[in-house]
């Protein structure tokens, strides 16, 4: 069965540097997505992306986080400068389209910033 | 704002018996989707269940099967026969119809005792 793959699984960056987090949705999906889980904290909304635009985003992502789909099967989370509350697990998910298409997600990376 | 609350962190069951965990939300909107997800340790998210907020009829996945209450705004999760294999992380989580972000509830954490 496809899944999402995330890469890489644990990043490890000093603060003030910029990441990339990438991730491979599934081939035959539309949309897609991020969200991320502090440790002991909901997985919150990141942002969704649908026809090489953002469609929707939530108030976390700010100027410093950016999404880009550079190529048919990578989508990929930019975060220019980080800060130490960027630790997190991110998770992309997938989905064909449509609220009750079910989201599909990935393993997560693991974002240390120190 | 939608809000999502597990109020269970943590539950335990015997293996073969059936435990139900719970999930209330609050939303405004009339028309929305449900999900259950599950999440083993160290492992992706997967679509356990869904449910559309317009049908009456509760969903059913084999072993797996919800309560939906809707002017209680209920969604409880019901495993019967519960394995081994179910012990995980169960995430709860809300779509409107017109989003697309999944909100989630904070998660209970399930135990099966052999």
């Amino acid at each position: 069965e496809p899944e999402v793959t995330q890469t890489p699984s644990h990043q490890v960056t000093q603060m003030g540097q910029e990441v990339i987090l990438r991730c491979v949705p599934i081939s035959n999906h539309l949309y897609f997505y991020w969200y991320r889980q502090i440790l002991g904290q909901k997985v919150e909304f990141l942002v969704s992306f649908y026809n090489n635009e953002i469609s929707e985003k939530s108030e976390i992502f700010d100027d410093q986080f950016s999404v880009e789909r550079p190529d048919g099967s990578n989508f990929t989370l930019k975060i220019r400068s980080t800060k130490l509350e960027d630790s997190a697990m991110y998770f992309c998910a997938s989905s064909r389209g449509g609220p009750n298409q079910p989201q599909h997600f990935g393993d997560g990376t693991r974002l240390s910033i120190l | 704002a939608q809000t999502v609350t597990q109020s269970q962190p943590e539950m335990s069951v015997q293996e073969a018996e059936t435990v139900t965990l719970s999930c209330t939300y609050d939303t405004s909107e009339s028309d929305y989707y449900l999900f259950w997800y599950k999440q083993p340790p160290s492992r992706q998210m997967i679509l356990v269940i869904r449910q559309e907020a317009y049908k009456q009829q509760n969903a059913t996945e084999n072993r797996f099967s919800v309560n939906f209450q809707k002017a209680a705004k209920s969604f409880s999760l019901k495993i019967s026969d519960s394995q081994l294999g179910d012990a995980a992380m169960y995430f709860c989580a809300y779509r409107a119809n017109a989003g697309n972000m999944l909100t989630f509830g904070g998660g209970t954490r399930l135990m099966v005792k052999p």
